[in-house]
């Protein structure tokens, strides 16, 4: 079945500074993955996806993503965080022609003035 | 284009009774899905409606049910609640396939006293 880990709960950074959220997952064919941002009181809104080729994706407001078979993993980067980017990040994963999406914990960031 | 949409955004409800969530997706959209956000169990799909059929179908007991009309509007179902019912629902819509993008609503805030 497929999991996915975010092992960072909160994360503080500096406004200007770098980011990168980590995600681990856990599935047996070729995943679908996806990074998610939810500010307080809303809906999802979808950061960018992965579903094959390029192993680095960008996606909207800067942030880009890596996808490392060998790790893994699908981390979310970002060069330089702004006070806006204080939300909640999700990481899910997918897979084809189903929508059982499974989430990640979440990662809230905090941005510091 | 207007996205998803849901109603109510809040809801206040004593236990054992039913409630009923709706969602209309985006305009072309065929795909619904329903999401249970809570801080202990994070979000888990429920399930997936396309064409007024439910696709997929998470691991929730049978109190959670749903619908699909024709015009892809999809209705959720909670009989007998319960105060582990207390979450966020979100609705997702997207066009078919799994490698389209999903759009997620604001939710609606459910309260069981």
């Amino acid at each position: 079945a497929q999991s996915v880990t975010q092992p960072d709960i909160h994360i503080t950074v500096s406004e200007g500074a770098s980011l990168e959220l980590r995600c681990n997952y856990s599935y047996g064919a070729t995943p679908y993955l996806f990074w998610y941002v939810q500010s307080p009181g809303q809906g999802l809104q979808l950061l960018l996806k992965y579903f094959s080729g390029d192993t680095l994706v960008q996606g909207i407001k800067g942030f880009e993503a890596e996808f490392k078979r060998s790790q893994s993993s699908f981390n979310l980067r970002k060069p330089s965080v702004h006070w806006s980017d204080a939300a909640e990040y999700f990481c899910a994963v997918g897979r084809y022609n189903n929508n059982d999406m499974r989430f990640g914990a979440g990662t809230r960031l905090t941005v510091k003035p | 284009k207007a996205g998803v949409t849901q109603t109510p955004r809040y809801l206040i409800k004593t236990r054992g009774q039913q409630v009923t969530l709706s969602c209309s997706p985006i305009s072309g959209h065929r795909s619904v899905s329903w999401y249970q956000q809570t801080p202990g169990q994070g979000l888990q799909f429920l399930f997936e409606y396309f064409s007024e059929t439910q696709r997929n179908k998470g691991n929730f007991p049978g109190r959670f049910s749903g619908r699909q009309f024709s015009n892809s509007r999809s209705e959720m179902n909670v009989s007998t609640l319960e105060l582990g019912d207390s979450a966020l629902y979100l609705c997702a819509s997207r066009k078919t396939g799994s490698t389209d993008t999903q759009y997620f609503g604001p939710g609606t805030r459910l309260t069981v006293l």
